[in-house]
């Protein structure tokens, strides 16, 4: 069973509304948790990156939560742009070996 | 700075050839890490290096793959024989802090990924 869950798998949204991407995990003991974007056919590009004590960061219209409690986190994208349009990867790194854990990703979709 | 280069962008081979990807981390970094991307996957760590030295390659699927990184500026990840489950993204990325050193500034940078077809 994969240690990081993202839900849902994709989403169409319209121009200029608001989505939230769930990524859940087992990783434990956990260290931190990232949010990238990739771009088709370009590489994860870091958006933002939280740690146990953190649990809200934004970076422009984005907006990552986390709650250690319940091992989950949230990604909000406010007020969408066609740009968006990408692959959203949740990725949770462990305390000690600091190995990574990987999501598939949230696909999203602007549409005008 | 160019970034994290790789080469080539795309490979289409056939099945049983010697495949060899390239990645040129960013200057200064000095751990790479080698990634394999599908759709069914995911992204998955093939082999982590620290100054040259090949850390983990817990990863690597199977002896087919072997990955070198001769300088600071230079690593290579070869399939040999290639076959088509192999076919995939494959990313290179390059931090300044070693993965193991843990904390929120081991930001890995990644490339722009070889795109490998194996018919």
């Amino acid at each position: 069973k994969n240690q990081v869950e993202q839900s849902p798998q994709s989403l169409i949204i319209l121009e200029g509304k608001n989505c939230t991407l769930q990524c859940n995990y087992t990783v434990s003991p956990f260290s931190n948790l990232r949010w990238y974007k990739q771009d088709t056919g370009r590489g994860p590009v870091s958006l933002t990156i939280m740690t146990f004590s953190e649990n809200t960061k934004s970076n422009g219209r984005y907006t990552a939560t986390l709650d250690a409690d319940t091992k989950q986190s949230s990604l909000h994208i406010t007020a969408s742009q066609l740009s968006d349009s990408a692959s959203y990867i949740c990725v949770v790194s462990a305390s000690g070996n600091n190995r990574l854990a990987f999501g598939k990703g949230n696909q999203v979709v602007v549409i005008p | 700075d160019a970034g994290v280069i790789q080469s080539p962008r795309h490979e289409v081979t056939e099945m049983g050839q010697e495949v060899t990807l390239r990645c040129k981390p960013i200057s200064g970094h000095n751990s790479l890490f080698w990634y394999r991307q599908t759709m069914m996957r995911g992204l998955e760590l093939l082999i982590y290096f620290n100054n040259n030295v090949p850390i983990d390659d817990s990863g690597m699927p199977e002896d087919r793959f072997s990955a070198k990184m001769p300088n600071a500026s230079f690593s290579t990840l070869k399939i040999q024989p290639s076959e088509p489950r192999d076919s995939a993204v494959y990313f290179c990325a390059s931090s300044s802090i070693p993965l193991l050193a843990g904390g929120p500034n081991n930001e890995q940078f990644f490339g722009p990924g070889t795109r490998l077809t194996v018919l």
